[in-house]
């Protein structure tokens, strides 16, 4: 069975004070690992998928890096509007399409 | 590109009735849709996978019958919550994937429905 857990559950920033969030998985046969940021009320929003180990990706202040049994979403100088839950997710090759979820991260940057 | 729209964002619905959500893939054409449910400050669980023109999917302990879903074209998914009652209230989320865009543009969600049953 998949799985995918993320650390920490919330996390308060200064803005402009760099972080990283984490996100352990387990998973039979990786086909993709996928961060979403979800604001409140709203489904999640697609940022990056990852495919294997050594692998990163970047958006603005966001980037993604990935390792064979965790991901890392680092955010560099982060502004108020980046507060959000950030998803993690990861889908197997034989589970049909399907994407396991992690609880999430909630980052809050104070002004 | 690749936008999944769904309504109603908000529904009230007295214990007993039924409801039904509907997820629509605006631009491209979605063989399968993923349903999830979420309660607050929790993950996305997934309930079930709709297959155009087959039936759904549906994860172990989701009853078949109380969420009934339907995959009648290749843009469109419903989910009713037949006899909804307060347990039934949640976020209710559909996601799908554009298979002409890969695997590099992820899922594609709607902006979810409030579910509140009184």
């Amino acid at each position: 069975e998949d799985q995918v857990t993320q650390s920490p559950e919330a996390l308060r920033l200064q803005e402009g004070e760099s972080s990283s969030l984490n996100c352990s998985y387990t998973v039979s046969g990786l086909r993709g690992l996928f961060w979403y940021r979800q604001d409140p009320g709203k489904g999640p929003e697609f940022l990056f998928t990852l495919y294997s180990a050594g692998e990163e990706k970047e958006k603005e202040r966001l980037k993604a890096t990935l390792t064979k049994k965790e991901s890392f979403l680092h955010i560099t100088a982060p502004k108020p509007e980046d507060s959000a839950t950030y998803l993690c997710a990861v889908q197997g090759n034989t589970n049909a399409g399907k994407s396991t979820f992690g609880d999430g991260t909630t980052l809050t940057v104070k002004p | 590109g690749a936008v999944v729209s769904q309504h109603p964002s908000r529904v009230i619905c007295k214990s007993g009735t039924s409801v039904k959500i509907e997820c629509r893939s605006l631009d491209f054409q979605a063989t399968t849709m993923f349903w999830y449910r979420q309660f607050p400050k929790q993950s996305l669980m997934l309930m079930a996978t709709s297959n155009e023109g087959s039936k759904a999917t549906y994860e172990q302990g989701v009853e078949k019958d109380k969420f009934l879903i339907n995959h009648a074209s290749l843009t469109l998914s419903t989910l009713t919550v037949t006899s909804a009652h307060p347990e039934d209230s949640s976020f209710y989320i559909c996601s799908a994937r554009d298979p002409s865009r890969g695997f590099n543009y992820g899922y594609t969600f709607g902006s979810g429905t409030r579910l509140t049953v009184v």
